[in-house]
C-alpha cells in the first residue's frame, strides 16, 4: 500500500479480554517493527520483524503479548487476559529492509482497557 | 546504556522567532540519529538521518546537526504550521537496529 496503516483505530474492551491489533506495512518493506506509546513519550520497542522471522522480542512487556508475520506482510500484535496497564497507543512501522533505519510509522491503534 | 535526552520538554514562540532543539545522546557506536516530527494523532513522520559528527541536513525551515555528543534542530522563521512534537532517535552497534528514544520536545509556534 501507499503507507502504513493500522486496525482498529480505536480499541475499547474489558479487562481480561484478548484483543488483536492489525497492521498493514508497506508493501516493499521486509521489516516492521511495533511500538508502545504512552501520552508525552517517545516510542518504546515491542519487537520486530524480518519477512516472517522475528529476531526480537525483548520488548514485549509479559508473555500475555505476541506479535506474528506469518506470510512476511500483515502482522498481528495480541494481548491475552488485557489489564488496564495495557492502555495505550499501539504504533506500527515498517522499513525497506534491516539496517535501513529511516522507519515509516502507521497512524496507531489507541487501546483502553476499562 | 544507550539514552536519549531532549530539552527544553515544551518550547513556545512567536512565528518568526528562530530558536533551537537539543538531542543529547548516550549510545556505544552510533549508527544513525533520526528526527521525526509528530503531529496529535498522527505516528512520527521521518524529517532526517545523521550518521556522523560535523554532518548536517536541511529541508525548509528546518536543519539538523550532529556533534559526537548532542544533535540540534535549527528552526529558521518558524511558522504556525511547524507546531508539532519533534522527536529524536538514536541507532547505535548494541540497539540491533532498534530505535532509542527521546521523550520529545513539543514545539508551538504562535501567530
Amino acid at each position: 500500500g501507499a503507507g502504513v496503516s493500522q486496525s482498529p483505530r480505536y480499541k475499547v474492551t474489558k479487562r481480561g479480554q484478548d484483543v488483536t491489533l492489525r497492521c498493514d506495512p508497506i508493501s516493499s518493506h521486509a521489516t516492521l517493527y511495533w511500538y508502545q506509546q504512552a501520552l508525552g513519550q517517545g516510542p518504546e520497542f515491542l519487537t520486530y520483524f524480518n519477512y516472517e522471522a522475528q529476531p526480537d522480542k525483548s520488548g514485549l512487556p509479559s508473555d500475555r503479548f505476541s506479535a506474528e508475520r506469518p506470510e512476511g506482510s500483515i502482522s498481528t500484535l495480541t494481548i491475552q487476559r488485557t489489564e488496564q496497564r495495557d492502555s495505550a497507543m499501539y504504533r506500527c512501522a515498517s522499513s525497506w529492509r534491516q539496517g535501513e533505519e529511516t522507519q515509516y510509522f502507521g497512524p496507531g491503534t489507541r487501546l483502553l482497557v476499562l | 546504556e544507550d539514552q536519549v535526552t531532549q530539552s527544553p520538554e515544551a518550547l513556545r514562540l512567536q512565528e518568526g522567532e528562530s530558536s533551537s532543539l537539543n538531542c543529547s545522546y548516550t549510545v556505544s557506536g552510533l549508527r544513525g540519529l533520526f528526527w521525526y516530527r509528530q503531529d496529535p494523532g498522527k505516528g512520527p513522520e521521518f524529517l532526517f538521518t545523521l550518521y556522523s559528527a560535523g554532518e548536517e541536513k536541511e529541508k525548509e525551515r528546518l536543519k539538523a546537526t550532529l556533534t559526537k555528543k548532542e544533535s540540534f534542530l535549527h528552526i529558521t522563521a518558524p511558522k504556525p504550521e511547524d507546531s508539532a512534537t519533534y522527536l529524536c532517535a538514536v541507532t547505535g552497534a548494541r540497539s540491533n537496529y532498534q530505535l532509542i528514544w527521546g521523550a520529545g520536545t513539543k514545539l508551538i509556534i504562535k501567530p
